[in-house]
């Protein structure tokens, strides 16, 4: 079945000690997400690639990173982990703004604890 | 810039019975989409249903359906029958013209009472 699949599915890093989330899809999807969802709120858009286009939010801090090396896979690397990016980080797929009525396909989520 | 809200932190209702859940939301965009995710804990995010803003009727998926009222920017979600498998945290969540990304409310948990 196609789908999006995150690795690994809990992580724990030290303080620090900077860490990498993996995200690979066989949906041959154009637009790859990371989202960040802390403990009882809503999914909070990181950044998103577009192809090889990368989209940064604003307010996304410089601690966050990504990678897009291929079409399948995409990365999320934290330079410096602080106690505060605890939290699920959910990759999602989509085809774009031509399917947008389609909503995304998400992954399981990577839960990242801070020690 | 467009937000969605849901009111309800928590809702709670008995097997088999009939829960609404609510959403409201600010756009100056006319064409959009919305949709409702379900959160199962600890599995993955799914789409529960869409409504597509120029469509005036509402969307309906088995037990599912939705009372889109496009003046009033809301879109409450209907869940019939109640089951014990429909007990996660439910997000709205708003689809951009241009940019095509979704903005989430904070979300709303249920749990089924048996």
């Amino acid at each position: 079945d196609a789908m999006v699949i995150q690795n690994p599915r809990y992580q724990v890093t030290q303080f620090g000690k900077p860490v990498t989330l993996s995200c690979s899809q066989t949906l041959n999807h154009n637009v790859m997400y990371w989202y960040q969802q802390k403990s009882s709120q809503a999914p909070k858009l990181l950044f998103h690639y577009y192809d090889k286009d990368f989209n940064n939010e604003a307010d996304t801090p410089d601690n966050f990173q990504s990678r897009r090396p291929n079409t399948s896979f995409c990365f999320l690397d934290i330079r410096s982990p602080g106690l505060g990016d605890a939290a699920m980080y959910l990759c999602a797929t989509s085809r774009g703004a031509r399917d947008r009525g389609r909503g995304y396909t998400f992954g399981s989520g990577t839960r990242l604890t801070v020690v | 810039a467009q937000t969605v809200t849901q009111s309800q932190p928590e809702m709670s209702v008995q097997e088999a019975e009939t829960v609404t859940l609510s959403c409201t939301y600010d756009t100056s965009e006319s064409d959009y989409y919305l949709f409702w995710y379900k959160q199962p804990p600890s599995r993955q995010m799914i789409l529960v249903i869409r409504q597509e803003a120029y469509k005036q009727q509402n969307a309906t998926e088995n037990r599912f359906s939705v009372n889109f009222q496009k003046a009033a920017k809301s879109f409450s979600l209907k869940i019939s029958d109640s089951q014990l498998g429909d007990a996660a945290m439910y997000f709205c969540a708003y689809s951009t013209q241009g940019a095509q990304k979704l903005v989430f409310g904070q979300g709303t948990r249920l749990t089924i009472n048996p």
